[in-house]
């Protein structure tokens, strides 16, 4: 298995644009994981989803922040519009019920200009 | 409040010593896993080793293995033989049984002196 596929590796966005960003879990995993890392705040759960349901939004930061998983295999984190403050490394992670751990896909930093 | 705690911001080894990183734990609950991940300067999230609670027996993963004290509610991380490579972050985590979320700790920082 390649693990999980996150994408774009990094990304560069004026504030006010939208910004999407992609991951693909590890096949069989039931639960995915959005991360949020930053220096301050360290990692921040924003949402995840079992059996691509989301189950607990409760840290998505504000209404600009969205994310979808129309199916088992695909995960959208949206931003719109992006803020300077959105800048950080954000995480995919998959998970088979949460007993072996998760596994992270590579991240994507992002910047806001 | 359900909590992990690693106390130890940053820790410095010499290379091919022996060094213990520290985390604690809250929890009101009998069964639960434990976790550390290690994440290196690439940011990439790597699971280092997995203890399950109900075993009484500490993980080993080669030159890493943990001290588990369940009724002291601690997990530390010992690394053996420490090398250049294993310069990284290292977050420890706790399974909630009520959910698929793992609860983190802030991190330690480790340094590998040559």
């Amino acid at each position: 298995d390649a693990g999980v596929i996150q994408s774009p590796r990094h990304e560069v966005t004026e504030m006010g644009q939208e910004v999407t960003l992609r991951c693909k879990p590890i096949s069989g995993h039931n639960s995915l994981f959005w991360y949020r890392q930053t220096m301050m705040r360290g990692l921040e759960l924003l949402i995840y989803f079992n059996n691509n349901v989301p189950i607990d939004d409760s840290g998505m930061p504000e209404d600009r922040f969205s994310a979808k998983m129309p199916n088992a295999s695909f995960s959208t984190l949206k931003i719109q519009p992006s803020e300077p403050r959105d800048s950080a490394v954000y995480f995919c992670a998959s998970s088979l019920a949460g007993i072996y751990g998760y596994t992270f896909g590579s991240g994507t930093r992002l910047t806001v200009v | 409040a359900q909590t992990v705690t690693q106390s130890q911001p940053e820790m410095s080894v010499q290379e091919a010593e022996t060094v213990t990183l520290s985390c604690t734990y809250d929890t009101s609950e009998s069964d639960y896993y434990l976790f550390w991940y290690k994440q290196p300067p690439s940011r990439q999230m790597i699971l280092v080793i997995r203890q399950e609670a109900y075993k009484q027996q500490n993980a080993t993963e080669n030159r890493f293995s943990v001290n588990f004290q369940k009724a002291a509610k601690s997990f530390s991380l010992k690394i053996s033989d420490s090398q250049l490579g294993d310069a990284a972050m290292y977050f420890c985590a706790r399974s909630m049984d009520s959910n698929y979320q793992l609860i983190w700790g802030a991190g330690t920082k480790l340094i590998i002196k040559p």
